[in-house]
């Protein structure tokens, strides 16, 4: 199984913050990455898929970067609706795998 | 717009069987992939399965070969996740989700294990 490494685990931040939060897969994946959002008693949402690519709907504050096995979700001026957690997730073989999120705490 | 409605909340007992429905709309449900993801309480997500009605294809995490079985009725755009031999363990939200990465989510359905 591909295992997917997110860090950190918990990032504290300010609104108006750059951040950016990290994904290690143990195996090259190529891009076939996506990142989620997911609020409290939430399903998740999609933000980034194919490592870059912004999803419809999706504010351009977020981007993705990447290939092979490093790969970076960045959030360029936070905003209050950020704070949340966060998977990156392959798709490149099953059995698809999830990282063990990262969430975003207002500092 | 695509919607993906799961069945309500369930209790079950140890060593029962529960089975969680997933109605699509909006789309072609013949043309995507579903995947079943399941989510305990403060946990992260956990991938169980996939199914595609169109080839009829699928497939699951081995943690759950035995345990776990999708299928679906595609005259009515439903797909159906079947977990079996249920333990305190798989007290979680399960979801599912369309697509090969998913982009459309079900709200989840909790499903609770207990004696």
């Amino acid at each position: 199984d591909i295992q997917m490494t997110q860090s950190p685990s918990t990032l504290s931040a300010s609104v108006g913050d750059r951040v950016t939060i990290s994904c290690r897969a143990s195996h090259a994946i190529n891009t076939w990455l996506a990142w989620y959002q997911q609020k409290p008693g939430k399903a998740p949402k999609l933000l980034i898929y194919s490592a870059s690519n912004l999803e419809s709907g999706v504010p351009s504050r977020f981007s993705g970067s990447g290939s092979g096995t490093e790969f970076t979700l960045s959030i360029s001026s936070l905003q209050p609706d950020d704070f949340a957690t966060y998977y990156c997730h392959q798709y490149d073989t099953y059995p698809l795998t999830f990282g063990q999120g990262t969430k975003l705490e207002i500092k | 717009q695509v919607q993906l409605v799961q069945s309500g909340a369930e209790v079950k007992k140890p060593g029962a069987s529960v089975r969680v429905s997933c109605k699509a709309s909006g789309y072609t449900f013949r043309s995507y992939n579903i995947n079943w993801v399941r989510q305990a309480a403060g946990q992260g997500l956990e991938w169980m399965a996939w199914m595609n009605p169109g080839s009829g294809n699928t497939g699951y995490a081995q943690k759950f070969q035995g345990r776990v079985s999708v299928t679906w009725n595609t005259s009515i755009s439903t797909a159906y996740m079947d977990l079996s031999s249920l333990r305190s363990d798989d007290t979680a939200v399960y979801y599912c989700a369309k697509g090969w990465y998913p982009d459309y989510w079900g709200q989840g359905t909790l499903v609770t294990v207990s004696s």
